[in-house]
């Protein structure tokens, strides 16, 4: 069964603390990994995509990272600020028709909280 | 470039009412996609569409939901009639549709929060 799970479910973290998100995922075949954030009251907003050749691609503070082999993704978060607070989801998609015409698989998200 | 538009932002009402919600694609985007999204969890496709033809609705709950997207633009999203479980957000989301389909990006709006009571 195509799963993501991501881990943890939320975080709490000091302004200026680095953290890691994690995702780990079951889709196969795979075709490429987005890390979205999503603000309160807000449409997700995509950080960052990752094909199965890349293990890492940066956005400014956010890095996220890929293993394809074990399936696992990660999303680091250099000298957080308090407009970092939100939820970090992690979107994995299939290459071909697994499930008919939709093979795009989302987590559940990571709530983050960043306080002063 | 104005994003992707939803309305209403907020809907309260009682259940086995009827409510629609609407969408506004970014303009030239021709793949619009319809999600559900509960609280503490990520965006459930609920129908995509190419241009005006509904591509994948296999997770909508035809018996109460429906959709259309007539012009191939613009998109409205209907539940009747709504049950209390249908408290959620839902989410529009467009994107290019022009065949790099497994790198495209997709562009969500601010979403439409439903309140059943």
């Amino acid at each position: 069964k195509n799963q993501v799970e991501q881990s943890p479910q939320s975080l709490i973290i000091l302004e200026g603390k680095n953290c890691t998100l994690q995702c780990n995922y079951t889709v196969s075949p795979f075709s490429n990994l987005r890390w979205y954030k999503q603000d309160t009251g807000r449409g997700p907003v995509s950080l960052t995509i990752m094909t199965f050749s890349e293990n890492t691609k940066s956005n400014g503070r956010y890095t996220a990272t890929l293993d394809a082999d074990t399936k696992q993704s990660s999303l680091h978060i250099t000298a957080s600020q308090l407009s970092d607070s939100a939820s970090y989801i992690c979107v994995v998609r299939g290459w071909g028709d697994q499930t008919g015409a939709n093979n795009l698989f989302f987590g559940t998200g990571t709530r983050l909280t960043v306080i002063p | 470039e104005a994003g992707v538009v939803q309305s209403p932002r907020y809907k309260i009402i009682e259940k086995k009412q009827p409510v629609a919600f609407w969408c506004n694609p970014i303009s030239g985007h021709n793949t619009l996609y319809w999600y559900l999204q509960n609280l503490g969890q990520g965006p459930e496709l609920l129908i995509r569409y190419e241009n005006e033809e509904a591509v994948d609705d296999s997770q909508l709950p035809k018996d109460r939901f429906s959709a259309e997207r007539l012009k191939g633009v613009d998109s409205t999203l209907k539940i009747q009639p709504a049950e209390l479980g249908d408290s959620a957000v839902y989410l529009c989301a467009s994107s290019l549709g022009d065949g790099g389909v497994h790198q495209e990006t997709q562009y969500f709006g601010p979403g439409t929060r439903l309140l059943v009571l």
